[in-house]
């Protein structure tokens, strides 16, 4: 069974700029979570799409969006780019949204580098 | 709210040494908890879960055990290898909200 995916692995942009991200989840998953991880603030998470809804958001401001497709796919869009958004963003899915030992499937991430 | 704190890395091991890395969480009602490894340029593995207190996890030699008197979920191993080396991330998942928790992550480096 493929795993996670996500595209681009790598990607170099310069402020005010936007970009956008995308997650394939593993066949089967319905639960997409993105996180943001940075040396400072380790991982931080973004939201959680489960059947094309956003369930949960964490605290990052209006620039950070996301959306779900019916094939469970996701992309994440951020927008006017700070150099402060330089991280790797990380995508992870699970099979559903809640219930105890939920587990999270992660991808290997896509390497943002705001100049 | 809910919330992770594991020791601060990096920790250097000789190979073959044994390994602790400490876990303490905050959180209401009855997480789910988890260590996670992540290899450099790869995403997050997990390594091991315990679902309920005085479960043990355990893989590849790894074992941790949810202790909820102290709030705690010790990484351990009785020997470690130079392919352990790492950055690993203790976790909790609250369904009350639905949300995972991170800690910062220690880097372990093994020395041969």
């Amino acid at each position: 069974k493929a795993g996670v995916t996500q595209t681009p692995r790598y990607l170099i942009k310069t402020r005010g700029q936007q970009v956008t991200l995308s997650c394939s989840p593993i066949s089967g998953h319905r639960s997409v979570s993105w996180y943001q991880q940075t040396p400072g603030q380790g991982l931080q998470f973004l939201f959680e799409y489960f059947s094309e809804t956003q369930r949960n958001k964490g605290n990052f401001p209006g620039r950070f969006s996301g959306r779900q497709f019916s094939n469970s796919r996701s992309e994440m869009n951020v927008s006017t780019l700070e150099l402060g958004d330089s991280a790797l963003y990380l995508c992870a899915s699970s099979m559903t949204s809640g219930g105890a030992g939920n587990e999270q499937f992660f991808g290997p991430g896509t390497r943002l580098t705001v100049l | 709210g809910d919330s992770v704190t594991q020791m601060e890395g990096p920790v250097t091991l000789s190979e073959e040494a044994f390994l602790t890395i400490n876990c303490t969480y905050t959180a209401t009602g009855y997480p789910s908890l988890f260590w996670y490894v992540q290899y450099p340029g790869e995403g997050l593995q997990l390594l091991l879960k315990a679902t309920k207190a005085d479960d043990k996890g355990s893989n590849k030699g790894f074992e941790a055990t949810y202790r909820k008197e102290t709030t705690s979920f010790h990484l351990e191993k009785g020997s470690v290898q130079v392919s352990d080396s790492a950055v690993y991330f203790c976790a909790l998942y609250n369904s009350n909200f639905n949300k995972f928790y991170f800690g910062s992550g220690t880097k372990l480096n093994v020395k041969p």
